[in-house]
């Protein structure tokens, strides 16, 4: 059975910063893309960004290209989701997703609160 | 705004058909990328739903079905049921963005 567990949400100032984790579970991690989609409450998705299996390729939203960072360690079946200079705007859930054009497989999501 | 309009609602007595609409533009949906559909349950992450060749996952009833033509698609749902009340979102890529893209979303009612 796939699993997809995020962790790491929580409440941070505006300016901070957040490592978001997942854990990746009943499949080949290092087989598949994988991406971080954002829900701002009781708003719609939004897709955040992409990495390839390898790592060599990552693709972002404009909105957070240069404060976001996302990467992978296929060693540990984990996505991470290095997040700098956080906005309000920020505030979502955020879900990690595994990428096989379409989303087929999603985490239960994590909370971030940027706020002061 | 989002790139792919979706309506904010629609709403269907049970039994009954509704659908619901995704426009794009040349960029996305126009440019041949797949659209995809997605349910989300009323506080539940999203779940994958149908893809753009109109494959199901399995557990998925084939009483809901895709539609693409020219810069739109559309979710089909038939034999409205309770448990279809939900969020249901639209998904493309879009070249000049370089980016995936969702709808807004819209919120289907079971009267």
């Amino acid at each position: 059975e796939v699993q997809l567990v995020e962790s790491g949400g929580g409440l941070v100032q505006p300016g901070g910063s957040l490592r978001l984790s997942c854990a990746a579970s009943g499949f080949t991690f290092s087989s598949y893309w994988m991406s971080w989609v954002r829900q701002a409450p009781g708003k719609g998705l939004d897709w955040v960004a992409n990495i390839k299996q390898d790592g060599t390729e990552k693709y972002y939203v404009d909105s957070v290209k240069g404060r976001f960072t996302i990467s992978r360690d296929n060693a540990k079946n984990s996505l991470y989701l290095q997040m700098n200079s956080l906005r309000a705007e920020d505030t979502a859930v955020y879900y990690c997703a595994r990428w096989v054009t379409p989303f087929d497989y999603w985490g239960q999501g994590v909370l971030v609160t940027v706020s002061s | 705004q989002s790139v792919l309009t979706q309506p904010p609602s629609v709403s269907g007595a049970p039994g009954q058909r509704v659908t619901i609409s995704c426009t794009g533009s040349s960029s996305n949906i126009g440019a041949a990328y797949d659209v995809h559909w997605y349910q989300q349950l009323p506080g539940t992450a999203p779940k994958f739903l149908i893809s753009g060749n109109n494959n199901r996952p399995s557990g998925v009833p084939d009483r809901f079905s895709g539609f693409k033509s020219g810069t739109s698609a559309s979710l089909a749902i038939t034999g409205l049921q309770a448990e279809d009340e939900a969020d249901y979102y639209c998904q493309s890529y879009d070249s000049s963005l370089s980016g995936v893209l969702f709808g807004g979303g819209t919120k289907l009612t079971v009267l």
